[in-house]
């Protein structure tokens, strides 16, 4: 089961702030963050684990609440190299059949203009 | 360490024939992925190993897929025959066991299917 990302895509002006939500039917582990550039791999941002940790990174952060199985990625600022496709991905307990397992939501396009 | 390596980058075949995709994992990393990229469900997790162990093979299509890992630096993931639906992109993930782990992505294989 993927997890569901929303909104599917953002429209910014340099400066301004976005929030891309990430949501489980499952209980979650970790919840890891990747960008992704045109014509390129993912790259890997943050990973969250159970807590309701939040990390920062740059003027991207995140949070993760295990309760509401939801993570949201923060944008401030925007900077034009922000752009690209950012990927959510879960991580199930450990102990089940399925630990290790990484799975990734449909994407949210993030696009910048100057 | 060079990264995930995969190939080819780019394949392009015709409907019916066998395709082969090979990747590489990174040393040490115990855990490798397969994933399909394509706009409508983003990053979709096909088959991912432990240890050279299938272990959730759910995500596979159809029977026209197969994946092997016959050694730790080694996986490849066979679509026969293939059919013009299966064209996307197909990532190679590893990462290394272990609760605050990244995923490390291969550069991708564009496979068409004309």
């Amino acid at each position: 089961q993927q997890p569901v990302q929303s909104p599917q895509a953002v429209i910014l002006r340099e400066g301004e702030d976005a929030v891309i939500n990430c949501s489980s039917s499952k209980a979650l582990y970790s919840v890891h963050w990747y960008r992704q550039k045109h014509g390129e791999a993912p790259v890997f941002l943050m990973i969250l684990l159970k807590g309701g940790e939040q990390k920062g990174h740059d003027k991207i952060s995140a949070s993760f609440n295990e309760k509401k199985q939801q993570s949201s990625l923060y944008l401030t600022a925007s900077q034009l190299s922000y752009s690209g496709t950012y990927f959510c991905g879960t991580e199930s307990p450990a102990g089940g059949t399925s630990y290790g397992k990484l799975t990734f939501g449909q994407g949210t396009i993030l696009t910048v203009h100057p | 360490d060079a990264g995930v390596i995969q190939s080819p980058r780019h394949e392009v075949t015709e409907m019916g024939q066998e395709v082969t995709l090979r990747c590489k994992p990174i040393s040490g990393h115990d855990y490798l992925f397969w994933y399909r990229q394509t706009m409508m469900r983003g990053l979709e997790l096909l088959i991912y190993f432990n240890n050279n162990v299938p272990i959730d093979d759910s995500g596979m299509p159809e029977d026209r897929f197969s994946a092997k890992m016959p050694n730790a630096s080694f996986s490849t993931l066979k679509i026969q025959p293939s059919e013009p639906r299966d064209s996307a992109v197909y990532f190679c993930a590893s990462r290394p066991t272990g609760g605050r782990t990244e995923a490390f992505f291969g550069q991708g294989t564009r496979l068409t299917v004309v």
